[in-house]
């Protein structure tokens, strides 16, 4: 139990052009989704925190305008890169939990996202 | 500030000899800790975790230590596989808080 999936799991696209990546529970419902990014050979940092029909609380330095995060049901999040540039080039994971505990995180396989 | 830091960034090990990992934090108010394993282009899993008020948390292959007073934790992976080879990144939570702070991750070689 406590699947989550991403979709997709890799996507190239051009600069400037916006792309959605989905991230969704498949066997529960998620009360908060976590959306992280990986640089290579870094620690997976956390962007923003969403709970379903709220907005999301973005960390420090994350760009609310750039990173838009939707949260609209129990079971699909959606983080879309606006005007994507290359250094938005990036490992991008979710995570869900369903009661609201970060240690509780079921994590995503990831979504590799290639700006050109 | 990396408030969880691995300062291993690999380790190799052979088959069937015991596999230990590090993990250091900063920050005192962390009382629940996990480590993930990760392989390529997938998200990390779930492996094992620890609260504060306990020392040692043992599951099959895999035992967490905790030292509060060093802020140091470890994982221990015995006997080691080869499918162990992945890479570990621990993670640290406070009560009340809503997210995990990730170390920087070792990634692990078990040699046949």
């Amino acid at each position: 139990g406590a699947v989550v999936s991403q979709h997709p799991s890799w996507v190239i696209c051009k600069s400037g052009t916006s792309v959605k990546i989905e991230c969704r529970s498949l066997d529960f419902q998620a009360t908060t989704m976590f959306w992280y990014r990986q640089f290579p050979k870094q620690s997976l940092m956390l962007m923003a925190t969403s709970n379903e029909g709220s907005k999301a609380t973005y960390e420090q330095g994350v760009e609310k305008d750039k990173f838009l995060i939707n949260h609209a049901s129990l079971t699909l999040s959606t983080l879309t890169v606006t005007s994507a540039h290359p250094e938005d080039s990036s490992f991008y994971i979710c995570s869900a939990s369903f009661d609201g505990r970060s240690y509780e995180q079921y994590f995503g396989p990831g979504t590799r996202l290639t700006v050109t | 500030d990396q408030q969880v830091k691995q300062n291993s960034p690999s380790l190799s090990v052979q088959e069937g000899r015991i596999s230990i990992l590090n993990c250091d934090y900063t920050n005192s108010m962390f009382d629940y800790f996990l480590w993930y394993k990760k392989y390529p282009a997938e998200g990390p899993t779930f492996l094992i975790s620890i609260s504060s008020i306990k020392d040692k948390n043992e599951d099959g292959r895999f035992t967490v230590f905790l030292n509060k007073s060093a802020k140091h934790l470890s994982l221990h992976i015995v006997p080691s596989q080869p499918g162990d080879s992945a890479v570990y990144f621990c993670a640290a939570s406070e009560t009340g808080a809503n997210n995990l702070f990730f170390g920087t991750g070792t990634r692990l070689t078990v040699i046949p």
